[in-house]
């Protein structure tokens, strides 16, 4: 079973500081990432996606994606209020059945004003 | 262009009934998903179909059928519900599968009672 682990949080940053959330994963056959944000009674919908060693650049949002480690993060800088929400991390299976995503269970993310 | 739409939004359901949960996508994707999300556990796959005519079970089947109705459509059945199966049911599609970006619907809540 391919795991992917998150912590579940609560994070809790003030307005206008860097939040840091992390994800390590247990497939080392894995190839690309995915960072889905959640809100509240809400569908997953996809912020970011890596597929290189190094860092991704987007807007506020940088992922950084260490294979040797087998370790993904995502930067959040300057967070907002509208940024408060559960953000999943996301791993293909690789191999035959990397049709199939594995998410971990999210970190609740709390932007204070 | 309406990405991955879900009906029904809510359904209560009595123990031992049955009942279809239809999804649609317009984005021509090859591939298409049920997941169910519930606290603490995170999205789990219950089946996908990574093309027309083919469906696979994912980590959580049993107790449900889909049927891959052709290239837009995807229905997963409970034949007879169980308080168990009292989650949030998300639909997703990718245009190929492999390794790539999944897209949403609103999800359909679904309780058993």
């Amino acid at each position: 079973q391919k795991e992917v682990e998150q912590n579940s949080g609560p994070l809790s940053v003030p307005e206008g500081a860097i939040a840091s959330l992390n994800c390590t994963y247990s497939d080392r056959g894995s190839q690309s990432f995915f960072w889905y944000r959640q809100y509240s009674g809400k569908s997953p919908e996809l912020i970011m996606f890596i597929y290189s060693n190094g860092d991704k650049e987007d807007g506020r949002f940088t992922a950084q994606l260490n294979k040797a480690s087998q370790y993904v993060s995502l930067l959040i800088r300057d967070s907002q209020p509208s940024d408060s929400a559960t953000y999943l991390c996301a791993v293909p299976n690789s191999g035959g059945s990397n049709y199939k995503l594995t998410f971990g269970k999210g970190t609740l993310l709390t932007v204070n004003p | 262009n309406a990405g991955v739409t879900q009906t029904p939004k809510f359904q209560v359901l009595k123990t031992g009934q049955s009942m279809t949960l239809q999804c649609a996508q317009d984005m021509n994707h090859n591939s298409m998903y049920w997941y169910r999300q519930d606290p603490g556990m995170g999205l789990r796959l219950i089946y996908y179909s990574a093309s027309e005519g083919t469906t696979d079970k994912g980590e959580v089947p049993n107790g449900y059928n889909v049927s891959r109705l052709n290239k837009r459509e995807f229905s997963l059945r409970l034949e007879s519900a169980a308080p168990s199966q009292t989650s949030v049911y998300f639909c997703a599609s990718s245009e190929r599968g492999r390794g790539e970006t999944q897209y949403f619907g609103p999800g359909t809540r679904l309780l058993v009672l």
